[in-house]
């Protein structure tokens, strides 16, 4: 099946400091990337849209000059949460979206393991 | 705008019990609609999808089908093992957003005593 990685899986940084997450589709290539936060014991917050070789598509409320989305190839993203504070501490997922039409139609969103990131 | 509800949990069963999870929805379409898994400290995996109306979704046990008439698409399992323990999310795509974007529940965590 489809898999998506991310990397780091874990990261505690310092107040003030900036954290690059990556988000790579390994057997598939993902025009659409998403980016999520989740909260203990909450469903997925939407973050943002990420679509290869353009700018991402933020979500109402989601400070985009805070949480830069870069998105370089049709395998990666990556998610850098700029002067995080410890209220950015959180879990961060993301997901690729395999898109095929035609007789092979199928659009499914594969998502990773997570990154949990600590601000202290 | 489209929207997904699931029954509130937690879900306590012994091993070997039958499991259902309710799970609505609300859309202006006609949207895809998924199971996901969640084990503690991970992320999402996807458990079963289906496309269309009556399409049944199938996966290590689990079964879930999209019931148009109802709005539904409960997932159950006959026989649940304490693996299975986790948080299952009900989601559906958006249909009127082009770049596949999902709605989610709010997730049912399960707990499966021996």
């Amino acid at each position: 099946g489809a898999v998506v990685s991310q990397h780091p899986s874990w990261v505690i940084c310092k107040s003030g400091t900036s954290v690059k997450i990556e988000c790579r589709s390994l057997d598939f290539q993902a025009t659409t990337m998403f980016w999520y936060r989740q909260f203990p014991k909450q469903s997925l917050m939407l973050m943002a849209t990420s679509n290869e070789g353009s700018k991402a598509t933020y979500e109402q409320g989601v400070e985009k000059d805070k949480f830069l989305i870069n998105h370089a190839s049709l395998t990666l993203s990556t998610l850098t949460v700029t002067s995080a504070h410890p209220e950015d501490s959180s879990f961060y997922i993301c997901s690729a979206r395999e898109f095929l039409g035609g007789s092979l139609s199928t659009d499914t969103q594969y998502f990773g393991p997570g990154t949990r990131l600590t601000v202290l | 705008g489209d929207s997904v509800t699931q029954m509130e949990g937690p879900v306590t069963l012994s091993e070997e019990a039958f499991l259902t999870i309710n799970c609505t929805y609300t859309a202006t379409g006609y949207p895809s609609l998924f199971w996901y898994v969640q084990y503690p400290g991970e992320g999402l995996q996807l458990l079963l999808k289906a496309t269309k109306a009556d399409d049944k979704g199938s996966n290590k046990g689990f079964e879930a089908t999209y019931r148009k008439e109802t709005t539904s698409f409960h997932l159950e399992k006959g026989s649940v093992q304490v693996s299975d323990s986790a948080v299952y999310f009900c989601a559906l795509t958006i249909t009127t957003d082009s770049w596949g974007k999902l709605q989610f529940g709010a997730g049912t965590q399960v707990v499966v005593t021996p």
